[in-house]
């Protein structure tokens, strides 16, 4: 089946320090999103890209989609306690009865010394 | 405009009992997606629903879990006769018709089996 390989599986950084968080696919995906789950939340969508080599900004995240739409990334620039939570990405695959399924890695949990 | 909308937000039930997790989707939104979260994983797929139809199952254990979204009323996933290993959040997102966007998650149903 399909499968979204997230690493790492858990990292902690000091305050100020950089963060980046991979995924990778076996098998081309439609577009990938990531989400932000705080500790007992609920994921929360950060955002989607689409297309090939797409990089996307928000603030200090920066979110990438490989040229060949099978990894992705996530880079925090100077992180800050509000960063500490679990980011997921999501590939969304297309099903052999022709709907699309979003298929979620496990995650990275980032907890941030101050 | 409220979210999507999941009651209970916690569920205790022995071993062998029935579990009925509800789910209302955000207003406008026709598709309803079930996940499953152990602790320290990720999310996992379970069914894939819109109304009057299950468009993907193929997360759904074959033996005592069944979920509907009738014409009217919350979606409702049911677990029979529930084990210790079914204990896990379970959350419910939703979608609106023919948009292919980030999720709207719940806030989730935290089950535990004694």
């Amino acid at each position: 089946g399909q499968q979204v390989m997230q690493i790492p599986q858990y990292q902690h950084v000091q305050e100020g320090e950089d963060f980046t968080t991979y995924c990778n696919s076996s098998t081309t995906l439609s577009n990938i999103q990531w989400y932000k789950q705080r500790p007992g939340g609920h994921p929360v969508f950060l955002i989607q890209l689409v297309k090939s080599g797409e990089v996307k900004k928000q603030k200090r995240l920066t979110f990438q989609f490989g040229e060949a739409k099978k990894n992705s990334s996530l880079h925090i620039t100077a992180t800050q306690t509000t960063d500490v939570g679990t980011y997921f990405c999501a590939g969304r695959f297309r099903t052999q009865g022709g709907s699309e399924k979003l298929v979620f890695g496990k995650g990275t949990k980032l907890t941030v010394n101050p | 405009n409220a979210g999507v909308m999941q009651n209970p937000r916690h569920l205790v039930r022995r071993r062998g009992q029935e579990a009925r997790l509800r789910c209302s989707p955000m207003k406008g939104h026709s598709h309803v997606y079930w996940y499953r979260q152990l602790p320290e994983e990720g999310l996992k797929f379970m069914v894939y629903l819109q109304k009057e139809n299950i468009i993907d199952e193929s997360g759904m254990p074959k033996e005592r879990f069944s979920a509907e979204f009738p014409k009217e009323g919350p979606s409702i996933l049911r677990i029979q006769q529930v084990v210790r290993g079914d204990s896990a959040a379970y959350f419910c997102a939703s979608s609106p018709t023919g948009v292919v966007y980030g999720y709207t998650f719940g806030s989730g149903t935290r089950l535990t089996v004694v």
